[in-house]
């Protein structure tokens, strides 16, 4: 069965606090990894990621998929209040259509 | 650009009654893809639809579920017969190609009481 879990499930800190969010996958057939913020409403897409190695940036938020290791991380820096929300990892394991398999996300809470 | 539409976005329904989800996909997507999820818990893929088309529903269960996605008009997940065990978020994505990125709806909460 496809699985991807995300560590740690928890996670408070203090404004300014760099964290660095875990996604570990263990899939039939890989195609992507995609990372979604999710607060009280719909999942926002942030980043996809094909390739191993490649970092992606916006902004504070950058990503890196490993796929020797079959994970990657989410490093937000500088964080803000604004930065607490759920944290969703999935992974695209369709082989013709696109198919997310999620993992059970990352709740972060950033306090002033 | 209107972003993904679903409606209601809270669903109160018995146990025996049907509920009906609508999802209004970004203008210009063709597809439609389901998730349920149950609270503490990750999205779980239902269905990926195109338009008149079912293509994948590997994740619906066999009974009591189904889903639509006219020609015209919003997809549409139907549960019949509702259960406690159904109270859930459910959360309709669309995007413009299968290989693409999903953009995602504010989702409805159903609450079978």
């Amino acid at each position: 069965e496809d699985k991807v879990v995300q560590s740690p499930l928890s996670l408070v800190v203090h404004e300014g606090d760099t964290v660095t969010l875990n996604c570990s996958y263990e899939v039939t057939n890989f195609r992507s990894l995609l990372w979604y913020k999710q607060e009280k409403k719909a999942p926002t897409f942030l980043f996809m990621l094909t390739s191993s190695g490649i970092e992606k940036k916006s902004g504070r938020l950058s990503s890196i998929l490993d796929k020797k290791e079959l994970s990657s991380i989410l490093n937000i820096t500088a964080t803000q209040t604004g930065d607490s929300a759920i944290y969703l990892c999935a992974v695209d394991v369709g082989q013709g259509a696109q198919k997310l398999v999620f993992g059970q996300g990352t709740r972060l809470t950033i306090n002033p | 650009n209107a972003g993904v539409m679903q409606n209601p976005r809270h669903l109160v329904r018995r146990r025996g009654q049907e509920a009906r989800l609508r999802c209004s996909p970004m203008k210009g997507h063709s597809h439609v893809y389901w998730y349920r999820q149950l609270p503490e818990e990750g999205l779980k893929f239902m269905v990926y639809l195109q338009k008149e088309n079912i293509i994948d529903e590997s994740g619906m269960p066999k009974e009591r579920f189904s889903a639509e996605f006219p020609k015209e008009g919003p997809s549409i997940l139907r549960i019949q017969q509702v259960v406690r065990g159904d109270s859930a978020a459910y959360f309709c994505a669309s995007s413009p190609r299968g290989f693409h990125e999903q953009y995602f709806g504010p989702g409805t909460r159903l609450t079978v009481t």
